[in-house]
């Protein structure tokens, strides 16, 4: 059974450091690794998506890498912002999605 | 884009009747769909697989006579909550698969409150 694990449960840092959202999952036998977004009450809004032979992606100030044989994903986040403030949460797709519980991020103004 | 849609985005209901969720793909055909809960604070829970033309995979622990799933076309799938109760309150989120990337495509999310 996959299991993945979100690390830290929660983050708050001030406005433009950098943040760094850990994930790991128990089985490396993926298609692929997603991270998301989740504001309070909403639903999920895709951020990055890696397939299982990619080692990164990246979009504007995001930049999620992959290792698939060591199960570890790390979304980068530059120069936070007040609005980056949500929920983040990774997902492992094998034969279904299995998602992390999420690191809450706060960044101050 | 693909976009999916949920209907309704919110609902309130009371204990013991029953409660129908839609899920569209508005821009592209999905064979396959999943339903998740969401309790507070907690992570998405995949409830069940919903393929089209066949009956839904569902969880262990998930009550199917309960949580009843129709995918009748490529565009939508409904959940339907039979019988609520209180402790079915939560939040109901779908995504449809794109076959080619498997990469999941999400829905808004259906608030539902059973009083």
């Amino acid at each position: 059974k996959q299991e993945v694990t979100q690390i830290p449960a929660a983050l708050s840092v001030p406005e433009g450091e950098n943040l760094v959202l850990n994930c790991s999952f128990t089985d490396s036998a993926i298609y692929n690794l997603q991270w998301f977004r989740q504001d309070p009450g909403k639903g999920l809004t895709s951020l990055l998506l890696i397939q299982s032979s990619q080692r990164e992606q990246t979009s504007g100030r995001l930049n999620a890498s992959l290792d698939k044989s060591s199960g570890r994903s790390t979304l980068y986040i530059a120069a936070s912002q007040p609005g980056d403030s949500a929920t983040y949460l990774c997902a492992v797709a094998d034969y279904k999605l299995s998602f992390g519980a999420g690191t809450t991020v706060t960044v101050r103004a | 884009g693909a976009v999916v849609s949920q209907h309704p985005s919110w609902v309130i209901c009371k204990s013991g009747t029953s409660v129908k969720i839609e899920c569209r793909s508005l821009d592209f055909q999905a064979t396959t769909m999943f339903w998740y809960r969401q309790f507070p604070k907690q992570s998405l829970m995949l409830m069940a697989t919903s393929n089209e033309g066949s009956k839904a995979t569902y969880e262990q622990g998930v009550e199917k006579d309960k949580f009843l799933i129709n995918h009748a076309s490529l565009t939508l799938s409904t959940l339907t909550v039979t019988s609520a109760h209180p402790e079915d309150s939560s939040f109901y989120i779908c995504s449809a698969e794109d076959r080619g990337s498997h990469e999941q495509y999400f829905g808004p999310g259906t608030r539902l409150t059973v009083t």
